[in-house]
């Protein structure tokens, strides 16, 4: 099966900075790579994802870049804001949205937004 | 808007009792999923269901069991606790665009 691997785990940035998460995956079939938001006490909650016939999407202050040879995709939050403190999972599925065989995922990274 | 509603917030329960934890979508999904929250490990796939009475396996379905009766009712089922099952568990219903997540239930098995 699939195996997502995320770093780092922990992320400290200064506001106004920017912020880069990395993941890798394993299985050359995952087609979909979502990326989501939980803060503290909430659910998670899709922020952005991108299909592999795409290497790069951008929303506004975030972006997703993909490398389908090397299997890795990296999430990137410019002029970061105190609202960006989060932890933030990366995934990959073989499907879209969530499939009908659900998404793995990475283990997270707490992204601390330092004032 | 999305609504997935799961039944607790907060479940304290007893080694070897039965636990049933329960979630309901709105908006008609078909795939709905159990996911299980710890911290440095993520979000872990425990069952999944893609249509009434069907489930497949996830990642972790060791001492879990699901139920699968009606479209937007999904529940699962820890036979008998133990207390290594101590831990946030996800539902979550999936639209072609994202995986909607409840609001979690977190279990304490003492």
């Amino acid at each position: 099966g699939e195996n997502v691997e995320q770093h780092p785990s922990t992320l400290s940035v200064q506001e106004g900075d920017s912020a880069v998460i990395k993941c890798t995956y394993s299985d050359s079939a995952s087609n979909y790579f979502p990326w989501y938001k939980q803060e503290l006490g909430k659910r998670p909650q899709l922020i952005i994802d991108i299909r592999s016939n795409v290497g790069e999407k951008k929303d506004q202050r975030i972006a997703v870049t993909l490398n389908k040879t090397a299997k890795h995709f990296s999430l990137h939050i410019t002029e970061t804001q105190p609202e960006d403190s989060a932890v933030y999972f990366c995934a990959a599925s073989r499907g879209s949205g969530g499939g009908a065989d659900g998404l793995t995922f990475g283990k997270g990274t707490h992204l601390i937004i330092q004032p | 808007d999305v609504k997935v509603t799961q039944s607790s917030r907060y479940l304290v329960k007893r080694t070897g009792e039965k636990v049933f934890l329960e979630c309901v979508q709105d908006m008609d999904h078909e795939n709905m999923f159990w996911y299980r929250q710890d911290p440095g490990l993520g979000l872990r796939l425990i069952y999944f269901s893609y249509d009434v009475k069907m489930k497949e396996k996830g990642d972790i379905p060791e001492g879990y069991s699901v139920s699968r009766e009606k479209k937007e009712r999904f529940s699962l089922i820890l036979e008998s606790a133990s207390t290594n099952q101590t831990s946030m568990y996800l539902c979550a219903s999936s639209s072609y665009r994202a995986l909607h997540f409840g609001n979690g239930t977190r279990l304490t098995v003492t």
